[in-house]
């Protein structure tokens, strides 16, 4: 099951440049998109999401653009600090599945992000 | 700030043996959902539930498996008859019932060694 992908496994950058993570995904069912970042021995924290109805969401230094006709979603950290460093994973979910697929999550294979001091 | 809890952090049983594995969503949550990662592969959805049923579940979600809310605050999985590739890392996580939110907040995870 493909239908979210992140096609880079890793990204390194230095610090204080920007990191552009991407996504791409099939399902045109989609219409809500969240981008969670792990720790080792952590659970997926929450970091940014967007809805289907607009193509950009700011919060302090991260930024979510999707591009709907293209199938694709970055996430933009603006500047990259040390502490960023961790594995991100795009998610997917329909929210209009009538309660058959409300809430459920879609996972891409996530990116390890290494910011260099 | 509130936040999903899990235990035990790490569980490791032999195959065929039962597992229970807890977790305490976020009080004012509505939706609670368990995950799976096995070492290496992407977050699987396992299962969701809200007002006390199940409202989706996987094909991994099997009859070796079940969920149970028996109270008030805890959410459970149970997996009946451990196999070695139950394996993984389990996240529960919850949301608010929203129209406006759909983030799923996690838990730390439990992992499970299958031996």
């Amino acid at each position: 099951d493909q239908q979210v992908k992140q096609n880079s496994p890793s990204l390194s950058v230095q610090e204080g440049r920007i990191s552009i993570l991407n996504c791409d995904y099939t399902n045109s069912m989609f219409d809500y998109f969240l981008w969670y970042k792990k720790y080792p021995a952590e659970g997926p924290t929450f970091l940014i999401s967007i809805s289907s109805i607009k193509d950009k969401n700011e919060d302090g230094r991260f930024t979510v653009f999707l591009n709907k006709s293209a199938k694709h979603l970055s996430l933009h950290i603006v500047p990259s600090q040390p502490g960023d460093s961790a594995v991100y994973f795009c998610a997917a979910n329909d929210s209009r599945g009538g309660g058959t697929s409300y809430g459920k999550l879609t996972f891409g294979q996530g990116t390890i992000l290494t910011v260099h001091p | 700030e509130p936040e999903v809890t899990q235990t035990p952090s790490h569980q490791v049983t032999q195959m065929g043996q039962e597992v229970i594995l807890r977790c305490v969503p976020i009080s004012n949550h509505l939706y609670f959902y368990w995950y799976r990662q096995i070492l290496g592969q992407k977050v699987e959805f396992l299962v969701s539930f809200y007002n006390n049923e199940i409202s989706e579940k996987s094909e991994i979600f099997d009859d070796q498996f079940s969920v149970e809310r028996p109270d008030g605050s805890n959410f459970t999985l149970k997996i009946r008859s451990t196999k070695l590739e139950d394996s993984a890392m389990y996240f529960c996580a919850s949301r608010r019932l929203s129209g406006t939110s759909n983030e799923q907040f996690f838990g730390p995870g439990t992992r499970l060694t299958v031996l």
